[in-house]
C-alpha cells in the first residue's frame, strides 16, 4: 500500500500569517493516464471532511484562493497564504492513484 | 445541490452484523462510483471501500475483505455496507461519499457505529 506521511503533526499558527502542510508519498503518485491524484481536505472538529483540492493543485468550488497546492516529486504541500479563523481544524492529503486510497494521519492547524 | 445522508450506525456486539445505508440526492446516482470510509474515534481517515457506477466491481481494503460488502441500488440512489463479524477495531464513523475522479468530492455527515459488549 502507499503510505501517506504529513509534518507537521500539530501546526500552531498566526492569524494572517501564511502555514505550509507537507505530505510525502510512499509511491510515485503519477497514474497511468498521467494524473496525479492527489487530494486535500480539511476536517472541523465535529464536522465531515471537505475537499479543498484535488489533482495536486485544482481548487474546488467555493475554496477561497489564499489555498494552493503543489507537487515535486513524492512530496506534496498544501499552502494557506493567510491563515483566517475558519482553517483551523485538521488538513489530510490523501492518494487516489493506487488501490487502496490512503490518507494521510492529519496535521492538526490551531491558532 | 449534493446530499449523502447516512444511516444505520448504533452499538453492536463483537461478531455481530449491522447494514449501513447511504441515501443520496442532488445528482445523476447512476453516473458515480460511491465509496466509504471511516474514521476511528480521535483517528485519523481510513478507506474502506468502493463501487462502479452499475455495482458490478467492488473493492474494498484488505483488512475488511470477506467481511464488508458494499453495495449500491441505483433505483433508490441508495448505497449500502454490510458489515460481519464485527470487532471491536472497527469501531468507527462511517462515511459514505461521491466518487469523483480518484477522490471524494461530497461526504456525507457520517453514521456511528460502536462494537462493544
Amino acid at each position: 500500500d502507499v503510505v501517506m506521511t504529513q509534518s507537521p503533526l500539530s501546526l500552531p499558527v498566526t492569524l494572517g500569517q501564511p502555514a505550509s502542510v507537507s505530505c510525502r508519498s510512499s509511491q510515485s503518485l503519477v497514474h497511468s493516464d498521467g494524473n496525479t491524484y492527489l487530494s486535500w481536505f480539511h476536517q472541523r472538529p465535529g464536522q465531515s471532511p471537505r475537499r479543498l483540492l484535488y489533482k495536486v493543485s485544482d481548487r474546488d468550488s467555493g475554496v477561497p484562493d489564499r489555498f494552493s497546492g503543489s507537487a515535486s516529486g513524492t512530496d506534496f504541500t498544501l499552502k494557506i497564504s493567510r491563515v483566517e479563523a475558519e482553517d483551523v481544524g485538521v488538513y489530510y492529503c490523501m492518494q487516489g492513484t493506487r488501490w487502496p486510497y490512503t490518507f494521510g494521519p492529519g496535521t492538526k492547524l490551531e491558532i | 445541490e449534493v446530499q449523502l445522508v447516512e444511516s444505520g450506525g448504533g452499538l453492536v456486539q463483537p461478531g455481530g452484523s449491522l447494514r449501513l445505508s447511504c441515501a443520496a440526492s442532488g445528482f445523476t446516482f447512476s453516473r458515480y462510483w460511491m465509496s466509504w470510509v471511516r474514521q476511528a474515534p480521535g483517528k485519523g481517515l481510513e478507506w474502506v471501500a468502493n463501487i462502479k457506477e452499475d455495482g458490478s466491481a467492488q473493492y474494498y481494503v484488505d483488512s475488511m475483505q470477506g467481511r464488508f460488502t458494499v453495495s449500491r441500488d441505483n433505483d433508490k440512489n441508495s448505497l449500502y455496507l454490510q458489515m460481519n463479524s464485527l470487532r471491536a477495531e472497527d469501531t468507527a464513523v462511517y462515511y459514505c461519499g461521491r466518487n469523483g475522479g480518484y477522490t471524494l468530492d461530497h461526504w456525507g455527515q457520517g453514521t456511528p457505529v460502536t462494537v462493544s459488549s
